[in-house]
């Protein structure tokens, strides 16, 4: 079945600092990748995603890229914020009539200033 | 726009009790789902739907049961709760066409069984 692996946090960073959380896939076909966020006391957010090999999903600074030969979809910023701290989540959908999304355990990122 | 509501945050049962988490969404979605979020586990899916009057279990649906009699709305039960069954509950809803899964959260449950 299709599974998600991404780094076990907790992370902790200095304000500025560059950020990488790795997320690797397992899955039949081909999946949209999906990055979420979850901030304290809330429910998940879609940060960005990707629907293809090759393609980039970028937002609020954030970016990632679908690669399908190393079937992996890492998020990157290139400086961190406090307020980026949160849980961030990889997922992914097989699509496959219900869109059921599969996902990484979370890791949990702490910005310090 | 509310977009997706879960109904309550917060509530602590007994072992033994019953009770009813309500997810409704207004943005016409066909697809609905429920998780259920425990420290390093990640989100793993309950039970799901693809539309009205249908549902389907998922990853860990022992122990409860869910209803969607309106498309709008999507009920997980628990019918005889047990302390593993302490967890943050979140519903999404996921439009049919729009292709590529995005999914929309409501803000969670949070239910303590004792």
């Amino acid at each position: 079945g299709d599974s998600v692996t991404q780094m076990e946090g907790p992370v902790t960073l200095s304000e500025e600092a560059f950020l990488t959380i790795n997320c690797t896939y397992t899955a039949t076909g081909y999946p949209s990748l999906f990055w979420y966020v979850q901030y304290p006391g809330e429910g998940l957010q879609l940060l960005l995603k990707a629907t293809k090999a090759d393609d980039k999903g970028s937002n609020k600074g954030f970016e990632a890229t679908y690669r399908k030969e190393t079937t992996s979809f890492h998020l990157e910023k290139g400086s961190v914020q406090v307020s980026d701290s949160a849980v961030y989540f990889c997922a992914l959908s097989s699509g496959a009539g219900s869109y059921q999304l599969t996902f990484g355990k979370g890791t949990k990122l702490s910005v310090i200033p | 726009n509310a977009g997706v509501t879960q109904t309550p945050k917060f509530r602590v049962l007994k072992t033994g009790q019953s009770m009813t988490l309500l997810c409704a969404q207004d943005m016409n979605h066909e697809y609905m789902y429920w998780y259920r979020q425990d420290p390093g586990m990640g989100l793993r899916l309950i039970h799901y739907s693809v539309g009205e009057g249908t549902t389907a279990k998922g990853e860990v649906p022992d122990g409860y049961n869910v209803s969607r009699l309106k498309k709008q709305n999507f009920l997980l039960g628990l019918e005889s709760a047990a302390p593993s069954q302490t967890s943050v509950y979140f519903c999404a809803s996921i439009p049919k066409y729009r292709g590529s899964g995005e999914a929309f959260f409501g803000q969670g449950t949070r239910l303590t069984v004792v």
